[in-house]
């Protein structure tokens, strides 16, 4: 079955560092999505990208589809510390009729002030 | 603008018992909704998918259910929760299944 591989699982970084967080697939992805969830919430949506090769920004955030269609990364630039929080990667592939959605486990991200 | 309501945001139920959670989507018409679990440190399972009233696709086999008796209502359900359906439960709804999902904030489930 699909394999979805986010890196790295947790991090702290010191405020105002940048960071960056990958996910690798084992099989071609139509679209990917980067969510944040803060403790207690729902995640919540921050980059949508649908084509391969596409660099979108969001703010401080920037996000790249892959050129294989296989993986994806997120940068956060000068961190602060509202970033903290859980990210996660999410892909959508046709299975069936139907476009499935496969989640990373996240990266947790701490931000040290 | 569309907003999801979930309820409760917090839920303690003893063994054996069963369990109603309720999502509901306001601002859209025809919405696909969907319910995800959220294991402590894990990623985020679909458990059920829904693309109208009446329509409910499952994701895996499990002690759960769910119905969608409105255009914008979607209820998850059991009629005997076991200690393993413990957890995070999340809403979500998309405008199609080719569109981003958003979620709502979610329901912890704790199973004594």
């Amino acid at each position: 079955g699909q394999q979805l591989n986010q890196s790295p699982q947790s991090m702290f970084i010191q405020e105002g560092e940048d960071v960056s967080m990958n996910c690798t697939s084992s099989s071609i992805f139509n679209t990917w999505l980067w969510y944040k969830q803060d403790p207690g919430e729902g995640p919540v949506l921050l980059i949508a990208l649908y084509k391969a090769g596409e660099l979108t920004s969001n703010g401080r955030l920037t996000a790249q589809f892959g050129i294989t269609r296989k993986d994806s990364f997120l940068n956060i630039s000068a961190s602060i510390p509202s970033d903290v929080g859980i990210y996660f990667c999410a892909g959508r592939e046709n299975s069936g009729g139907y476009q499935k959605v496969t989640f990373g486990i996240g990266t947790k991200l701490q931000v040290i002030p | 603008s569309q907003t999801i309501h979930q309820w409760p945001a917090t839920l303690v139920q003893p063994v054996g018992s069963p369990l109603s959670l309720e999502c509901t989507v306001e601002g859209t018409s025809n919405p696909n909704l969907y319910w995800y679990r959220q294991a402590a440190g894990r990623g985020l399972q679909l458990l059920f998918y829904s693309v109208g009233i009446g329509q409910i696709s499952s994701e895996v086999p499990q002690n759960l259910s769910a119905s969608r008796p409105q255009d914008r209502q979607f209820i998850l359900s059991s009629k005997k929760l076991l200690l393993s359906d413990s957890g995070f439960y999340l809403c979500a709804w998309s405008v199609r299944l080719n569109q981003p999902q958003h979620f709502g904030d979610g329901t912890r489930l704790s199973i004594l």
